[in-house]
């Protein structure tokens, strides 16, 4: 079956600028996961979603930062007033549910200029 | 927070060769995942190690968890290049919850025909 698809695959936007990136779960997954990963580094959680709430958010680094999952499928997390530190690789995963192995989507490629 | 150094940080072989990497804590944790990530992909998970002195064998792959539950090790016998990756392990939060997994920074291997 399809994976956790991510989209857009690669963003550039300006420093200042708003931005949203989308995650497609694999359809049945109740868990959705939200990491940042930034060169030279492994991934750093951001966010946990179990359905449509979110769980856990201790790992979003500030307020500009935001996710959301309403209908407890798509996610979409949101960035404000972009800086240039933000630059980074978007990971998403879900998984069956809470605990369970989880499966990443290719990422996100952030560049704020 | 519970830090997970991997060494070496980059390692190029040639085809044919073997090699070992490694994942060091200061704490004991309750599990151990491997994963590997290719150019533009996310982490796929290659296997779980729960127990103190468990072995796993995934073909040529070899996961070893430290009798202590602080370090664990993947061996590649007879490396070739389809196994050029980013190698990462990761640990759940405490609590054995493995809903926010904390990644080491891997070691980058580049096996080379």
């Amino acid at each position: 079956g399809a994976g956790v698809s991510q989209t857009p695959s690669n963003k550039v936007t300006e420093k200042g600028k708003y931005v949203e990136l989308r995650c497609d779960p694999i359809s049945g997954h109740t868990a959705l996961y939200w990491y940042r990963q930034s060169l030279g580094q492994g991934p750093e959680f951001l966010i946990y979603f179990q359905g449509t709430g979110a769980a856990d958010d201790s790992g979003l680094p500030n307020d500009r930062f935001f996710a959301v999952r309403p209908e407890g499928s798509v996610s979409t997390l949101k960035i404000q007033r972009t800086e240039r530190g933000d630059s980074a690789v978007y990971l998403c995963a879900s998984s069956q549910t809470f605990g369970d192995e989880q499966f990443f989507g290719p990422g996100t490629r952030l560049t704020v200029l | 927070t519970q830090l997970l150094e991997q060494s070496p940080q980059f390692l190029s072989i040639q085809e044919g060769e073997n090699l070992t990497v490694y994942c060091n804590s200061s704490s004991v944790f309750s599990s151990l995942q491997w994963y590997r990530q290719e150019p533009g992909e996310g982490p796929v998970l290659l296997v779980t190690v729960v127990t103190g002195g468990e072995v796993k064998k995934l073909k040529r792959l070899t996961f070893q968890f430290g009798d202590a539950r602080k370090d664990s090790s993947l061996h590649i016998t007879a490396a070739q290049p389809g196994d050029t990756g980013l190698y990462l392990c990761a640990r759940g939060n405490s609590g054995g919850s493995n809903y926010k997994l904390t990644f080491g920074k891997g070691t980058l291997l580049t096996v080379n025909p």
